[in-house]
């Protein structure tokens, strides 16, 4: 079955304890993507990535680092998580050329920052 | 600045009432507009993407327009199950940033 997996789905955490989100896709997408989600504000953009070793900011990168080291993984990297992170997280990824460009999303991890 | 607004931001419907539901965009190129269905504790499922005005796309009970400035979703003769968070997002001509909209919140009572 075609999906995206996050894992952990839910994270209670503490300010500064720093933290990793898993984001798996097994249908051999080049480009994948973190959102945040906030009641009222939609889904903002966190980070993407073209490939391989190919990063760049979306519009709310602030306190997230994020790598790809291969096509399949795109972990979300929080050195230093502040409530302000309190959120819900979504990866997505998609094939570029072709098809209708629509993004898959994962299932959601819901964080707690305290 | 590219920026997507949805309205309304929620809708009460009865079942078979039918009606719309809008999305304006700015975009310095679109490259396309996309409309996602979110259910409750869920990841968005892709619905429609539509690439130029005057296109139009349909999936069931619901129908996509678009023209240079907005896009509709039409619903048609809708049912409880239809009952959802509806996204619309543009794909700007860079092809690699997503813009969404809040999204639009929809009830139908049966």
């Amino acid at each position: 079955e075609a999906q995206v997996t996050q894992n952990p789905r839910y994270l209670i955490t503490v300010t500064g304890k720093k933290l990793t989100v898993t984001c798996s896709q097994n249908m051999n997408h080049e480009y994948m993507s973190w959102y945040r989600q906030d009641p009222g504000l939609g889904l903002r953009q966190i980070y993407y990535s073209m490939n391989v070793e190919v990063t760049d900011k979306g519009d709310v990168p602030e306190g997230y680092k994020v790598s790809r080291k291969e096509k399949r993984n795109f972990p979300l990297i929080l050195e230093s998580p502040s409530p302000n992170q309190t959120s819900l997280y979504f990866c997505a990824s998609r094939a570029l050329g072709g098809g209708d460009n629509e993004q898959f999303f994962g299932p959601g991890t819901r964080l707690t920052v305290l | 600045e590219d920026q997507v607004t949805q309205s309304p931001e929620a809708l009460r419907l009865q079942e078979g009432e039918s009606s719309s539901l809008n999305c304006s965009y700015t975009v310095s190129g679109l490259r396309g507009l996309f409309w996602y269905r979110q259910d409750p504790g869920k990841g968005p499922e892709f619905l429609f993407t539509l690439y130029s005005a005057g296109e139009e796309k349909e999936k069931e009970r619901l129908k996509a327009t678009l023209t240079k400035k907005e896009s509709f979703l039409h619903i048609t003769a809708p049912k409880p199950e239809d009952s959802a968070t509806y996204l619309c997002a543009v794909l700007n001509t860079g092809g690699f940033k997503t813009i969404f909209g809040a999204g639009t919140r929809l009830f139908v009572k049966a």
